[in-house]
């Protein structure tokens, strides 16, 4: 089973829709997660972290997390061509203390 | 400085050579970690220092040798590679917190073995 599951997607969106990305993990003792965006042949960025039961938001950015059904997701709003990318969410495993990405989600903004 | 400076930026190297990959961090970051990723694919974890110790490996092949010589630096030795090494090497660093914290990573070095 894997640790940490997203669509491949590829997700396209209009501009200015709100992009949603979707992630599950398998490891219910996890307890922070993490949204990191990566351009095509760059590093990734971490743009949101989140370990608490609800929603966090940040700018046009918002992360929500379900502990009890190992869900979290991140919403974009007012999506620009300039968040196409690859979304990967990242877990924290905590029997085994390191983060764990998984496959990412590319996102198409279509102007 | 916010920023996690990794070089050489690109490296060819033969199946024969020994290279080192390098990483340096000014946070005050105490886990640093090397990341592998292939085209199109998640990056995955090799090593994790925390405290300038290794305390994971995840049974990465001895021809990759890590060493951490001081809370700012992070190097990888590559010995006798082979061409399926080829890919981005990610070095990142975090602090070291209850709740964990996110990563800042590198800007990688492409590295083909040919």
């Amino acid at each position: 089973q894997k640790e940490v599951e997203q669509n491949s997607g590829p997700l396209s969106v209009p501009e200015g829709a709100i992009a949603s990305l979707n992630c599950t993990y398998s490891d219910r003792g996890s307890q922070s997660f993490f949204w990191y965006r990566q351009y095509s042949g760059k590093s990734p960025e971490l743009i949101m972290f989140i370990y608490s039961n609800g929603d966090k938001e940040d700018g046009r950015f918002t992360a929500q997390l379900n502990k009890a059904s190992q869900y979290v997701s991140l919403l974009i709003r007012d999506s620009q061509p300039s968040d196409s990318a690859t979304y990967l969410c990242a877990v924290r495993v905590a029997s085994y203390d390191k983060v764990i990405f998984g496959p990412g989600t590319s996102l198409s903004v279509i102007p | 400085d916010t920023e996690v400076t990794q070089t050489p930026k690109h490296l060819v190297m033969g199946m024969t050579n020994k290279k080192s990959l390098k990483c340096e961090q000014h946070m005050g970051h105490r886990a640093m970690y090397w990341y592998k990723q292939k085209a199109k694919k998640p990056p995955e974890l090799m090593f994790v220092y925390s405290y300038e110790k290794l305390s994971i490996n995840e049974s990465v092949p001895s021809r990759f040798s890590p060493e951490c010589p001081n809370s700012s630096l992070l190097n990888l030795h590559l010995h006798a590679l082979q061409p399926e090494d080829s890919a981005l090497y990610l070095c990142a660093s975090s602090a070291i917190t209850s709740t964990g914290s996110g990563y800042t990573f590198g800007s990688g070095t492409r590295l083909t073995v040919v």
